[in-house]
């Protein structure tokens, strides 16, 4: 089956470190995206990549880190210097043809001890 | 600046009745709308979504109204049930250049049995 896989799900880190989330889709999509949730405030976007070897800051990149070195990968990582890293990590991908839907993985809950 | 606004945190609905979510946007630029459904600790699912040159958008008891002039979309779900509780985004996204999809903060829908 087709889909946007995430992981790991549950991560734990000790402040300073920094941590890489993975996101691997096999539905041969160009876009991918990373947001964050926090409770009340809704998912905000953090980086967003279009092509491969392309990839633009969203409107919360401060902190955070990625690359799209494959077309099917976009990994996320979480940096010492992003001050509240404790969030729910979602990420999405889009085809360039057709509906423009977003598809989403099952997320990611990184919490900073 | 909150590009995307979702007024109502909460709404309690009884079953078999109609729920309507509402979402009001400040760019001018967003053409594409959509609605996503989301379970605590999993990826948003896609619900329905709408293109500028529609005023409506209908997919079962999923009905999705545009009103462009006042920048305000709703999601209208009748007949409600059990299972439609979970929190609901609104996301906006311009069709040109980048898709930039940004998201409201979310409404948490209760169907009431």
């Amino acid at each position: 089956d087709g889909g946007i896989t995430q992981s790991p799900k549950y991560l734990f880190r000790k402040e300073g470190q920094n941590v890489t989330l993975s996101c691997e889709q096999n539905l041969n999509h160009d876009a991918m995206y990373w947001y964050r949730q926090d409770p009340g405030q809704g998912l905000r976007l953090i980086y967003y990549s279009q092509i491969v070897n392309d990839f633009q800051k969203g409107d919360i990149a401060e902190g955070y880190s990625v690359s799209r070195e494959k077309k099917e990968s976009f990994p996320l990582t979480v940096t010492s210097a992003q001050k509240n890293p404790t969030a729910f990590y979602l990420c999405a991908s889009r085809g360039m043809w057709g509906a423009n839907v977003l598809t989403f993985g099952a997320g990611s809950r990184l919490t900073v001890l | 600046d909150q590009q995307v606004k979702q007024n109502s945190p909460s709404l309690s609905v009884q079953e078999g009745r109609i729920s309507i979510l509402n979402c009001d946007y400040t760019n001018s630029m967003f053409d594409y709308f959509l609605w996503y459904k989301k379970y605590p600790a999993e990826g948003p699912t896609f619900l329905i979504s709408i293109s500028s040159i529609k005023d409506k958008n209908e997919d079962g008891r999923f009905t999705v109204f545009l009103n462009k002039s006042a920048k305000h979309l709703s999601l209208h779900i009748v007949p409600s049930q059990p299972g439609d509780s979970a929190v609901y985004f609104c996301a906006a996204s311009p069709t040109s250049g980048t898709y930039k999809y940004i998201f409201g903060t979310g409404t948490r829908l209760k169907v009431l049995a």
